[in-house]
């Protein structure tokens, strides 16, 4: 049962380079969702996905990108990173119209960038 | 637009006391509400939350939460705090029942 799956876990970067950060789910979630988690801001919003071939940015998607090919992946790019991406990385999801409200989420990412 | 204002970002009580964490919304339309629990190092996951009918909320852990509309308000309380409640909290609030604006988080201490 494994809920959804983010990888890697840890990763250092230098200013500049690119990476990915990784999502499944195998609960057949429509939405699925970037967060980044940062002390004192709580979680915000990266970019989200209501279903296969939709986007969209939420409220801080400046430096990321997203695309969603399948139902059960969401992976996020990290194009060219700085240190203001430092930060705990998390990726839920949630079924869509089923009032359930419940966001699963991942163990979370802890990316830093020297 | 939603929002979230958690007062007291950090909150201690002894064991045995009552857990009171504030949480305070904005919403343009008619809110879902949401409380949601951070374990060290690890994801979320939901206590409780409101979107129609009963205004009074219980949840797992022996959580409760009640939705005043006309205090846009939604704090979180429990009875009894219990060494295993020390963690961070999340308020949240939705338009709908997925994509969630979360508040800044509470961290509780619990005393012995």
């Amino acid at each position: 049962n494994a809920g959804v799956t983010q990888t890697p876990k840890f990763q250092v970067l230098k200013t500049g380079q690119s990476m990915t950060l990784q999502c499944a789910q195998d609960m057949n979630h429509e939405y699925m969702s970037w967060y980044r988690q940062d002390p004192g801001m709580g979680l915000r919003l990266i970019h989200y996905s209501v279903g296969a071939g939709i986007t969209d940015q939420g409220e801080v998607p400046n430096g990321y990108n997203v695309s969603r090919s399948t139902t059960e992946d969401f992976p996020l790019r990290l194009l060219s990173a700085a240190p203001s991406q430092t930060s705990v990385y998390f990726c839920a999801s949630s079924y869509i119209g089923a009032n359930t409200g419940e966001l699963f989420f991942g163990e979370g990412s802890r990316l830093t960038v020297l | 637009a939603q929002s979230v204002t958690q007062l007291g970002s950090h909150v201690s009580v002894s064991e045995g006391a009552l857990v009171l964490l504030r949480c305070n919304y904005s919403s343009s339309v008619p809110p879902y509400l949401f409380w949601y629990v951070q374990y060290p190092n690890q994801g979320l996951q939901l206590l409780l939350k409101y979107t129609t009918g009963a205004t009074l909320v219980k949840g797992i852990n022996g959580f409760e939460a009640e939705f005043k509309k006309s205090e846009t308000s939604f704090h979180l309380t429990k009875p009894s705090a219990h060494m295993s409640d020390a963690a961070e909290y999340f308020c949240a609030v939705s338009d709908n029942d997925y994509k969630l604006s979360f508040g800044a988080g509470t961290t509780v201490t619990v005393r012995a």
